[in-house]
């Protein structure tokens, strides 16, 4: 399986405090994007990185992209009860000409009041 | 940024029978992709939508149990079809603009196959 796998699979913190979540992939990849899924409805698009890119910061989100260990981590400061989701990385491949997004295994994070 | 309509959001349905799940994106897309997502679990590929050409099917998915048309594009549909208990799950779509490389997605189809 192309799959990336994500670490830890569930994460629970309280309110205030940084969660940071870990997604290793297989393949060379054109970018990373992480998103964001609450109570298993659509995803929502956070942050994406370039495969040149080693750090991305957009509000409290931290991106991070290691490519010579194919490993990308996601860091969520000052975290809030709203954040509880679980969280995905995706990874964009294109194979013989065709694009397509694989996504990881995913993070569930919930953060207590 | 693109708007992604889905529907049906939420179907039971009885085994033996097939659902068509529409997705309509507000603006003209390159790409659209169907997903399956089961209880828990996260998100698996199961086709790229081609606009006026037979779709292409990821490993482990076929055709006939999943039909998938693509007339323009702006607009999906997914079949699935000869349900079973197994199919139960959400079923995404998602579209990629042109030029872009952000993935927008629908809201999801629950599907329960009883």
């Amino acid at each position: 399986s192309q799959q990336g796998e994500e670490d830890p699979q569930a994460l629970s913190i309280q309110e205030g405090e940084n969660a940071t979540m870990n997604c290793s992939y297989k393949t060379s990849i054109n970018n990373l994007q992480w998103y964001r899924q609450n109570s298993g409805r659509g995803l929502v698009h956070l942050i994406l990185i370039r495969s040149n890119e080693r750090e991305k910061h957009s509000g409290r989100l931290r991106v991070t992209l290691d490519t010579s260990k194919k490993s990308s981590s996601l860091l969520i400061t000052a975290s809030r009860a709203a954040d509880t989701a679980s969280y995905f990385c995706a990874t964009d491949l294109t194979t013989s000409g065709t694009y397509k997004y694989i996504f990881g295994t995913g993070t569930r994070l919930k953060v207590l009041a | 940024s693109a708007v992604i309509s889905q529907k049906p959001s939420r179907d039971i349905c009885q085994r033996g029978t097939s659902l068509t799940i529409q997705c309509q994106v507000d603006s003209q897309v390159t790409m659209m992709f169907w997903y399956r997502q089961q209880p828990g679990q996260s998100l698996t590929l199961i086709a790229t939508a081609n606009q006026g050409s037979e779709a292409t099917y990821e490993s482990g998915f076929v055709i006939d149990k999943f039909p998938i048309s693509r007339p323009n594009l702006t607009f999906s549909t997914l079949t699935v079809s000869n349900m079973s208990p197994e199919d139960s799950s959400i079923y995404l779509c998602s579209a990629r603009g042109q030029g872009g490389t952000e993935a927008f997605f629908g809201q999801g189809t629950r599907l329960t196959v009883v």
